[in-house]
């Protein structure tokens, strides 16, 4: 099983400032990396997939970079409502897995 | 636009069975994979398996494989998630999502989760 690590596990940032998440994997997964975005009490929301690419209807602020093992997410300048919990998942072996999520919060 | 619809949720007790569903709606149903995907504390999100309704071929997490069986009614256009006897471990949000044509593909959209509480 591919083992997927995001740092830091919390992030204070300031609105409009840049924020940038981190996720490694155990194995190379390729470009078979998504994102997701999950507020409190609400499921999920795709952002990124094929690691780079932004999901339907996702701002530009939201940016991601990466293949192998190294990815990166990147929020440009982050709004109020991009206080959140984020993941990264790769999709390139069964079984699929998950981060264990990077929380970003108000600073 | 493409649905998700989860049962609501459910509190039991250990060694219960229970069933949850999901309803998919505003796309060909057959023609994309559901995935069950749970959500603690402890573990935050983990798959558990998936289905392809148009010929129920079932893919399981190889940790999870024989405690939860995944099925679906095409003709209804649901999935569902069972247990046999469940476990207070098994207390989780579940969520059921849809991927692509193939097993190994980003999840878009997730359901909205069902809340299991298994407690004596």
């Amino acid at each position: 099983e591919t083992v997927m690590t995001q740092s830091p596990a919390t992030l204070s940032v300031s609105p409009g400032d840049r924020a940038t998440l981190s996720c490694r994997a155990t194995q190379s997964v390729s470009s078979d990396l998504a994102w997701y975005q999950q507020k409190p009490g609400q499921a999920p929301r795709l952002l990124i997939y094929g690691a780079y690419i932004r999901a339907t209807n996702i701002p530009a602020r939201f940016s991601a970079s990466g293949s192998g093992t190294e990815f990166t997410l990147t929020i440009s300048s982050l709004q109020s409502e991009d206080f959140a919990a984020y993941y990264c998942q790769h999709y390139n072996n069964w079984p699929p897995t998950f981060g264990q999520g990077t929380k970003v919060e108000i600073k | 636009e493409v649905h998700l619809v989860q049962s609501g949720a459910e509190v039991k007790k250990p060694g219960e069975s229970l069933k949850i569903s999901c309803q998919g709606s505003g796309y060909r149903f057959t023609d994309y994979w559901i995935a069950w995907v749970r959500q603690t504390p402890g573990k935050g999100l983990e798959w558990m398996g998936a289905i392809y309704p148009g010929d129920s071929e079932t893919r399981y997490s190889p940790s999870l494989q024989g405690h939860v069986t995944i099925s679906a009614d095409k003709s209804i256009t649901a999935a569902y998630l069972q247990w046999s006897s469940l476990k207070a471990s098994d207390s989780a949000m579940y969520y059921c999502a849809r991927l692509g044509s193939y097993a190994t593909s980003p999840i878009d959209p997730w359901g909205q989760g069902t809340l299991v509480t298994v407690s004596s």
